[in-house]
């Protein structure tokens, strides 16, 4: 079954540094990986995805993320946080159907200046 | 009104009480999503709908009751819920296909803060 480990329930960093936050995932079929931001009292909105093809994906925001299938991972990065950055963030991966997402547990990421 | 809107976004309700919640896509999408969002617990996915044909149905308890009279609209049914019940419950949207397979971006909105006394 699919499954997704996000490592870290909370991150912080200082304003300007490297955002890394990881996700982990276990799935019997070629996944389909899912990056979202949820911020206070909003729903979640999509940063990016991998579907197939390269596996940089560059997303909104400055964000990216790397498929490593050698791996099982899926991190998110950022060069460099901004305030605005702070927010819970959850990855996800799709089921064996291709009919819906699993979400990790989420990782709220903490900026400070 | 664009994306998707749910209504209402905060509700209060007791054990016995029966409401229902409300999500509209403004999208033209085919594929509509109930999540069910408890603090400290990953998102879980209560009912998919595609084309507006009941797909998943998540081993949610009855006390949960969907309801998607068009591809625009879906609700939530709600009687005699427990007090574990609340939490947050999101709506999202997505293109959707015809042939089963939608692993495409889902839209979200903003939520419905539940809260069962």
């Amino acid at each position: 079954a699919q499954s997704v480990t996000q490592l870290g329930s909370h991150v912080s960093v200082s304003e300007g540094a490297l955002v890394l936050l990881r996700c982990n995932y276990s799935s019997s079929v070629p996944p389909y990986l899912f990056w979202y931001v949820q911020y206070p009292n909003q729903g979640l909105q999509l940063l990016l995805k991998y579907t197939t093809g390269a596996t940089l994906v560059k997303g909104i925001n400055g964000f990216e993320a790397e498929f490593k299938k050698s791996e099982t991972s899926f991190h998110l990065t950022k060069p460099s946080a901004h305030m605005s950055d702070a927010a819970e963030y959850f990855c996800a991966v799709s089921n064996q159907a291709g009919t819906a997402l699993i979400f990790g547990k989420g990782t709220t990421l903490s900026v400070s200046s | 009104e664009t994306g998707v809107t749910q209504t209402p976004r905060h509700l209060v309700m007791g054990m016995t009480n029966k409401k229902s919640l409300k999500c509209e896509q403004h999208l033209g999408h085919n594929a509509m999503y109930w999540y069910k969002q408890s603090a400290k617990k990953p998102l879980e996915l209560m009912f998919v709908y595609n084309f507006k044909e009941q797909t998943e149905n998540n081993s949610v308890p009855s006390r949960f009751s969907p309801e998607c009279p068009n591809s625009s609209h879906l609700f939530l049914h709600l009687h005699t819920l427990q007090p574990e019940d609340s939490a947050l419950y999101l709506c999202a949207s997505s293109q959707g296909s015809a042939s089963g397979g939608m692993v495409e971006t889902q839209y979200f909105g903003p939520g419905t803060r539940l809260l069962v006394l």
